[in-house]
């Protein structure tokens, strides 16, 4: 089976820059997702790491160690409408298929 | 363009009711999910669709649970008949043949099951 661990919740101020961490143990690993959900809204894709390193989407930046089962989504410049839900989700071989598994998501909230 | 399409948003039950969903993916998206999520978790995979094909359904409840892309567009999820525990809130997502791993998901629907 696979399973993703994350931080339940996270605050954080206007303006500062917030990491929310993510560790994963899964088999056949193909990449790492994150995905945002403000509350009664659907989940909407942030970005997608497959190799290890760091990659940058404006304010928000994600990155990979495949070696270390581990995974980051940073973000910079906080604002108040970054308040929301934060999955990160494997996406791994499951039997010729592949099954893309969430976490439990990690709720940030952006004081002013 | 339009995103995913979901219908009903909301729908109230009494326990043991069949209850279904549909869904519209965005236009030339092969792939279509369907999840369960919970309060305060995160989506769980219930089926996914390549076209008309379910490739992956080892999680969805068969007993009770069904879902269908007849014609590789629209899809269908049921449920017959429901229990307390389906409530939860159902979310359908596409994603397109050249990029499998960027879901694009619709707004749900709310299930709540009395």
């Amino acid at each position: 089976g696979q399973s993703l661990e994350q931080p339940s919740e996270v605050t954080a101020v206007e303006g500062a820059i917030v990491q929310i961490n993510c560790t994963y143990q899964t088999s056949g690993f193909y990449g790492l997702s994150w995905y945002q959900q403000h509350d009664g809204g659907a989940p909407t894709f942030l970005s997608y790491n497959a190799l290890d390193g760091l990659e940058e989407t404006g304010r928000f930046s994600s990155f990979l160690s495949r070696s270390d089962s581990y995974g980051y989504l940073l973000l910079q410049e906080l604002q108040m409408k970054d308040s929301a839900s934060y999955f990160c989700a494997v996406k791994a071989a499951s039997g010729g298929s592949y099954i893309p598994t969430f976490g439990r998501g990690t709720s940030l909230i952006v004081h002013p | 363009e339009a995103g995913v399409v979901q219908s009903p948003r909301y729908k109230i039950i009494e326990k043991k009711q069949p209850v279904a969903f549909w869904c519209n993916p965005i236009s030339g998206h092969n792939t279509l999910y369907w999840y369960r999520q919970n309060l305060g978790q995160g989506p769980e995979l219930l089926i996914r669709y390549e076209n008309e094909e379910a490739v992956d359904d080892s999680q969805l409840p068969k007993d009770r649970f069904s879902a269908e892309r007849l014609k590789g567009v629209d899809s269908t999820l049921k449920i017959q008949p429901a229990e307390l525990g389906d409530s939860a809130v159902y979310l359908c997502a596409s994603s397109p043949p050249w990029d499998s791993h960027e879901q694009f998901f619709g707004p749900g629907t709310r299930l709540t099951v009395l």
